[in-house]
């Protein structure tokens, strides 16, 4: 079955600590986009990349980091610089072409310790 | 900044009623418009999707779009409480990842 998948679906951090959520899609899809949500918001977005290799900023890419070594893979490392980590993180890809929607995976929700 | 508005609700609608959702967007060169359902603590999932001005409908579903209006909408038939959950409209522009709203929350009360 083809999907995105999140893993964990849960995760803790300790005060000063990196933690690295993963996502994967077997959707061969081009582009992927990390977001933030806290309680009862709307989507944040934190990183996207539309291609292997390259990556861009959202709207508040501060205190996290990424990568996109595979077409397969975006994960998202949050850093201790990010003072307010606790949220659900969501990934999503979409196949090329503005015109297509986003499909997403199930989330990791990380709380701090 | 390119924006996708929406009323945050709550909506509530007794069993049975037709929910009404609306959406304005502020980018005339959106060409796609996605509505996403989002039940408490899960992900988004997409339930329609419209392209052309007009109607389509999808089961209990219609979205509706007017280009000239800048205006796009979800009506939900027949609203059910397992309808209930906040409902999310989308739009791309331009290069830029998809725009989310910041999303509608249905109850339908049984």
């Amino acid at each position: 079955d083809g999907g995105i998948t999140q893993s964990p679906k849960y995760l803790f951090r300790k005060e000063g600590q990196n933690v690295t959520l993963s996502c994967e899609q077997n959707l061969n899809h081009d582009a992927m986009y990390w977001y933030r949500q806290d309680p009862g918001q709307g989507l944040r977005l934190i990183y996207y990349s539309q291609i292997v290799n390259d990556f861009q900023k959202g709207d508040i890419a501060e205190g996290y980091s990424v990568s996109r070594e595979k077409k397969e893979s975006f994960p998202l490392t949050v850093t201790s610089a990010q003072k307010n980590p606790t949220a659900f993180y969501l990934c999503a890809s979409m196949a090329g072409g503005g015109t297509q929607p986003q499909h997403f995976g199930d989330g990791t929700r990380l709380s701090i310790l | 900044q390119k924006e996708v508005e929406q009323n945050s609700g709550p909506l509530s609608v007794p069993e049975g009623a037709i929910a009404s959702l609306n959406c304005t967007y502020s980018d005339r060169g959106s060409q796609s418009f996605f509505w996403y359902r989002q039940y408490s603590g899960k992900s988004p999932e997409l339930i329609m999707f419209i392209y052309s001005n007009g109607d389509k409908e999808d089961g209990r579903f219609t979205a509706q779009l007017n280009k000239a209006s800048q205006y796009v909408s979800l009506l939900i038939r027949d609203s059910q409480p397992s309808d209930s959950a906040t409902y999310l409209c989308a739009a791309p522009s331009g290069n830029t990842p998809l725009v989310f709203g910041k999303g509608t929350r249905l109850s339908v009360i049984a």
